[in-house]
């Protein structure tokens, strides 16, 4: 069975310093990667997603991830963040169901930025 | 613009009394899901149709039903809203497609009293 393990609950920043969210999978076929995020009272939007071919997906908002599947990690990464990036980030694994895939989350990671 | 919408954005109900929610999609997709999601936790998902396929999660309980009448609306039913149900719950859709992806209405935030 597909999971995902988000290994940091929180994680404190400074405006304009880089930032690592991580995100370790579990699965026995190929895998789809996502990273959504999440404003308050909001729902989920896409960062970007992980289907094939290069390891470095860019997202929207100046994100990006890479694959790597020795380490079964697709870590998200922006080299300097913005007030405006606080927010509950969820790392995603496309689990296969009977007649279509379905969306398996981690339990989160809130990016607090300060400035 | 709104392509997935959930309808109320806040709903206060009493304990025992039945609720409905609802969320509909401009989208043509195939697939709607509901997701539940409490304080601080991951998005869970409670069950999703296929067209009219419905499919349920094996650990969504009893309580929670749900109706998709035609491609575009998909509801749910809360039978007995017990104070453990109040949450987010998140309505989405996607093509029916390996490796798609999800899109989610705003959610609507459910109140037990």
């Amino acid at each position: 069975a597909q999971s995902v393990t988000q290994l940091d609950s929180q994680v404190p920043v400074f405006e304009e310093a880089p930032v690592e969210l991580r995100c370790n999978y579990s699965s026995s076929v190929s895998v789809y990667l996502f990273w959504y995020v999440q404003y308050p009272n909001q729902g989920l939007q896409l960062l970007l997603k992980y289907l094939s071919g290069s390891t470095l997906v860019k997202g929207i908002n100046g994100f990006e991830a890479e694959f790597n599947k020795s380490q079964t990690s697709f870590h998200l990464r922006k080299p300097s963040v913005h007030i405006s990036d606080t927010a509950e980030y969820f790392c995603a694994v496309s689990a296969s169901s009977y007649n279509t895939d379905k969306l398996i989350f981690g339990t989160g990671t809130r990016l607090q930025v300060f400035p | 613009d709104a392509m997935v919408i959930q309808n109320p954005r806040y709903q206060v109900t009493q304990f025992g009394k039945p609720v409905t929610l609802s969320c509909s999609q401009t989208l043509n997709h195939n697939v709607m899901y509901w997701y539940q999601q409490k304080s601080s936790q991951a998005p869970k998902l409670l069950f999703h149709y296929y067209d009219k396929d419905f499919n349920n999660e094996a650990d969504t309980p009893d309580n929670f039903q749900s109706r998709r009448p035609n491609t575009s609306f998909c509801f749910l039913d809360i039978r007995s809203p017990g104070l453990g149900d109040a949450a987010m719950y998140l309505c989405a859709t996607s093509r029916a497609a390996a490796g798609t992806e999800a899109f989610f209405g705003q959610g609507t935030r459910l109140t037990v009293v």
